[in-house]
């Protein structure tokens, strides 16, 4: 029972440097979501997709792009990565929204240099 | 707009300590709360949760009542162990599809 996978773990960019980051869940859900996690601010909704087909920002969108490539699948792009943009990063699905609780990633650890 | 605002830490407690994290909320609606935690190198796990004004969510000796009164859901555990070192987020939902969090608030016991 897998639940959200993310991948990568770890990830060391360049200033500049594009990369993707892949998340995939196998429970089902219908809503899918990318949060950053900086110390001291809790996490921060960058996009979301209620349902497949469906994408919208959160509140620090900028700098990045998602795809929702099917039910299962929710990737984040960096096209040209900042240092502003080190942070860890969650994927988490959801039944149908956030009254249902989400079910989160283990994370990946981005720094950009 | 949705708002969640609790306690800062770091908190350090020795074992069998009672813990309490405090957590208000700033929502429109009627909104379910929660409360999910954080192992080290982890991502977050659902702890427990509330949908409606009174409900008392529990977890692993955790518990937490949703007071509209005074728009709080303080999480609280009577005996604290080592393995309950962690961050815990209150997070709320307001019938849309995000969850909004708290900053986080890390806790360290002692053996």
């Amino acid at each position: 029972n897998a639940g959200v996978t993310q991948t990568p773990k770890f990830q060391v960019l360049k200033t500049g440097q594009s990369m993707t980051l892949q998340c995939a869940q196998d429970m089902n859900h219908n809503s899918m979501y990318w949060y950053r996690q900086d110390p001291g601010m809790g996490l921060r909704l960058i996009y979301y997709s209620a349902s497949e087909g469906t994408t919208d920002k959160g509140e620090v969108p900028n700098g990045y792009n998602v795809s929702r490539l099917n039910k299962r699948e929710f990737s984040l792009r960096l096209e040209s990565a900042a240092p502003s943009q080190t942070s860890v990063y969650f994927c988490a699905s959801s039944e149908g929204g956030g009254i249902y609780g989400y079910t989160f990633g283990s994370g990946t650890r981005l720094t950009v240099v | 707009g949705n708002s969640v605002t609790q306690m800062e830490g770091p908190v350090t407690l020795s074992e069998e300590a009672f813990l309490t994290i405090n957590c208000t909320y700033t929502a429109t609606g009627y909104p379910s709360l929660f409360w999910y935690v954080q192992y080290p190198g982890e991502g977050l796990q659902l702890l427990l949760k509330a949908t409606k004004a009174d409900d008392k969510g529990s977890n692993k000796g955790f518990e937490a009542t949703y007071r509209k009164e005074t728009t709080s859901f303080h999480l609280e555990k009577g005996s604290v162990q080592v393995s309950d070192s962690a961050v815990y987020f209150c997070a709320l939902s307001s019938n849309d599809y995000k969850l909004s969090f708290g900053a986080g608030t890390t806790v360290t016991v002692r053996a």
